[in-house]
């Protein structure tokens, strides 16, 4: 099946700071990647969606300059929180699709990202 | 916009027995997408089945298996002689035909007890 992995798993930063996260389908081309948040005994929530070599979509109420996403190429996607604040502090899933997002969805194993 | 309703936040069943998680819908498309995610402990999402809305045959995959009601945009997911490893939250979630959203239900928490 589809591999997706995601780095780091684990990350802690001082709030203000800015902290990348990588998201990578090892054995396929992902056409498009999704980034959801988590938060704890919760549903997961869109936050963006990403074709690869254009600008992501953001969902309502997501701030774009605050959650920036590069969808570079067919096999590597990144978020990027910026000066992070401790309620930034959540898991963070991606997951990405073969076929123009309308294949099935491969998710990552998540990121749980603190922020102090 | 579609909606996806779990009305089982939590359940448990017996080591061995079965158990049926609902899930219902809302959408005026024709042509959907239906899946159930597991999540275990570890927060990894995995494929559990997957439906597509044309076909009127319900989709099984080993123990689990799912009554999908079109007309009454249900679709529910038994699973079969439960093991201690099928303890984790369940998502039902939507794919429109023309989206590339999933719509994930509020989940549903099973415990298998041994």
């Amino acid at each position: 099946g589809a591999v997706v992995s995601q780095h780091p798993s684990r990350v802690i930063c001082k709030s203000g700071t800015s902290v990348k996260i990588e998201c990578r389908s090892l054995d396929f081309q992902a056409t498009t990647m999704f980034w959801y948040r988590q938060f704890p005994k919760q549903s997961l929530m869109l936050m963006a969606t990403s074709n690869e070599g254009s600008k992501a979509t953001y969902e309502q109420g997501v701030e774009k300059d605050k959650f920036l996403i590069n969808h570079a190429s067919l096999t590597l996607s990144t978020l990027t929180v910026t000066s992070a604040h401790p309620e930034d502090s959540s898991f963070y899933i991606c997951s990405a699709s073969g076929r123009s997002g309308q294949d099935e969805q491969y998710f990552g194993p998540g990121t749980r990202l603190t922020v102090t | 916009a579609q909606t996806v309703t779990q009305s089982q936040p939590e359940m448990s069943v017996q080591e061995a027995e079965t158990v049926t998680l609902s899930c219902t819908y809302d959408t005026s498309e024709n042509n959907y997408y239906l899946f159930w995610y597991k999540q275990p402990p570890s927060r990894q999402m995995i494929l559990v089945i997957r439906q597509e809305a044309y076909k009127q045959q319900n989709a099984t995959e080993n123990r689990f298996s799912v009554n999908f009601q079109k007309a009454a945009k249900s679709f529910s997911l038994k699973i079969s002689d439960s093991q201690l490893g099928d303890t984790a939250m369940y998502f039902c979630a939507f794919n429109g035909a023309g989206s590339y959203q999933l719509t994930f239900g509020k989940g549903t928490k099973l415990s298998v007890i041994p």
